[in-house]
């Protein structure tokens, strides 16, 4: 749907256990971005990269890692150091350019 | 940084009446302002968008305006339906020096509900 690929749709997690999230898109796009979303807060950028093996922290990247292996693939990693992990997690992908940002489905991280 | 400010946070019409929303950002050099809506449950989705060399745009009954001198831009929806009913997120970004584009930064939502 829309190109960018998100799985699962709903992950549950142990405390103090590393969680991957997946993204994947086929739009060609050169830029991807990880985006937290909570209720009433928006969305706030975790992490993004804008080319293969290069990426940046967002606003709140305390806690979470990524990689960008491929241009098609950008995983996040929610680790243990992250105090807050519950939340809504939104990929998205745009051209190197910049906007428009496309989103995947998001995958709903709990953690008890 | 940029910083974008969303105001009401909620907002409930009635079906047919006009909504709009606004927001205001910081960063003078933004020049790219899209709307996006997101259902419940659901990705946002962009539904319009400016440049800062456009100073309106309609689409059917969506328009949005951008005012550079006081940087706020709004959206107006015009005769609301029940299926208008969602959280809408303006956002705001600029261009890099190296040609590139800045990150975007999203105001943090308002929620509309329009009564049948």
């Amino acid at each position: 749907d829309g190109g960018i690929t998100q799985s699962p749709k709903y992950l549950f997690r142990k405390e103090g256990q590393n969680v991957t999230l997946s993204c994947e898109q086929n739009l060609n796009h050169d830029a991807m971005y990880w985006y937290r979303q909570d209720p009433g807060q928006g969305l706030r950028l975790i992490y993004y990269s804008q080319i293969v093996n290069d990426f940046q922290k967002g606003d709140i990247a305390e806690g979470y890692s990524v990689s960008r292996e491929k241009k098609e693939s950008f995983p996040l990693t929610v680790t243990s150091a992250q105090k807050n992990p519950t939340a809504f997690y939104l990929c998205a992908s745009s051209m190197w350019t910049g906007p428009p940002l496309h989103f995947g489905n998001g995958t709903r991280l709990t953690v008890t | 940084g940029e910083n974008v400010e969303q105001h009401p946070s909620t907002l409930s019409v009635q079906e047919g009446d006009s909504a709009v929303i606004k927001c205001t950002y910081s960063d003078s050099a933004s020049n790219y302002f899209p709307w996006y809506k997101q259902e419940l449950g659901k990705r946002p989705q962009l539904i319009i968008d400016i440049r800062s060399n456009v100073g309106e745009k309609k689409d059917q009954r969506i328009a949005v305006t951008l005012n550079k001198t006081a940087k706020h831009f709004s959206l107006h929806i015009t005769e609301t339906q029940p299926e208008d009913s969602a959280v809408y997120f303006c956002a705001a970004s600029g261009a890099n020096l190296q040609g590139g584009s800045e990150k975007l930064v999203f105001g943090k939502g308002m929620k509309l509900t329009v009564n049948p």
